[in-house]
């Protein structure tokens, strides 16, 4: 069984400060991890992934992730966040065999002026 | 290149009563999927279709659930009869490999009343 663990439902911030959203993961078999956004009235949007190698992974609009094995973990990073990257953004993982994707809970980002 | 389309993108029905949602995936992707997001929980895994066979429908609730891709194009989730429990966000995606990038639609806000 896999399970994804977004431990902050919601999270505030002020604008241009820095932002981590946490994403724990439980799973028995070796898997690829996601981060997907969902602006308001949109469709979830790939932000970036691990399928392996380097465990810093860079995605779009300045996001990056890492991943930590040891620590089950793929938190979620912006050094500056900017008011458009108000969101929710989901955790996901799938098996490395496996065709579905297990996601988290959802962390909704709110950048105040 | 037009992306996955969702229709509709919210519908208000009675329990009891029956709605079918309908996903147009990207065009030559062999992969389709169904997802649900009932208020509050995680996204949920529903099936998957390669081509016009089912693949995996293990995460279908129950047999009032009915999804069906004619074809290999689009695809049709009807529900009936619609029970409250039905209401969420009911998410269609598409890749064109079977661990490839996932392409989601707008979803389909379903409210029973």
């Amino acid at each position: 069984a896999q399970s994804v663990t977004q431990l902050d439902s919601q999270v505030p911030v002020f604008e241009e400060a820095p932002v981590e959203l946490r994403c724990n993961y439980s799973s028995s078999v070796s898997v690829y991890l996601f981060w997907y956004v969902q602006y308001p009235n949109q469709g979830l949007q790939l932000l970036l992934k691990y399928l392996s190698g380097s465990t810093l992974v860079k995605g779009i609009n300045g996001f990056e992730a890492e991943f930590n094995k040891s620590q089950t973990s793929f938190h979620l990073r912006k050094p500056s966040v900017h008011i458009s990257d108000t969101a929710e953004y989901f955790c996901a993982i799938l098996g490395n065999a496996g065709n579905m994707l297990t996601f988290g809970g959802g962390t909704r980002l709110m950048v105040k002026p | 290149e037009a992306g996955v389309t969702q229709f509709p993108s919210h519908s208000v029905i009675e329990k009891g009563q029956t709605v079918t949602l309908r996903c147009d995936p990207i065009s030559g992707h062999d992969n389709l999927y169904w997802y649900r997001r009932v208020m509050g929980k995680e996204i949920k895994f529903l099936l998957h279709f390669v081509k016009e066979s089912k693949q995996d429908e293990s995460g279908m609730p129950n047999n009032r659930f009915l999804a069906e891709r004619t074809g290999g194009t689009y695809s049709t989730l009807k529900v009936q009869p619609a029970e409250l429990e039905d209401s969420g966000v009911y998410f269609c995606a598409s890749s064109q490999e079977l661990q490839g990038e996932l392409f989601f639609g707008e979803g389909s806000r379903l409210t029973v009343l």
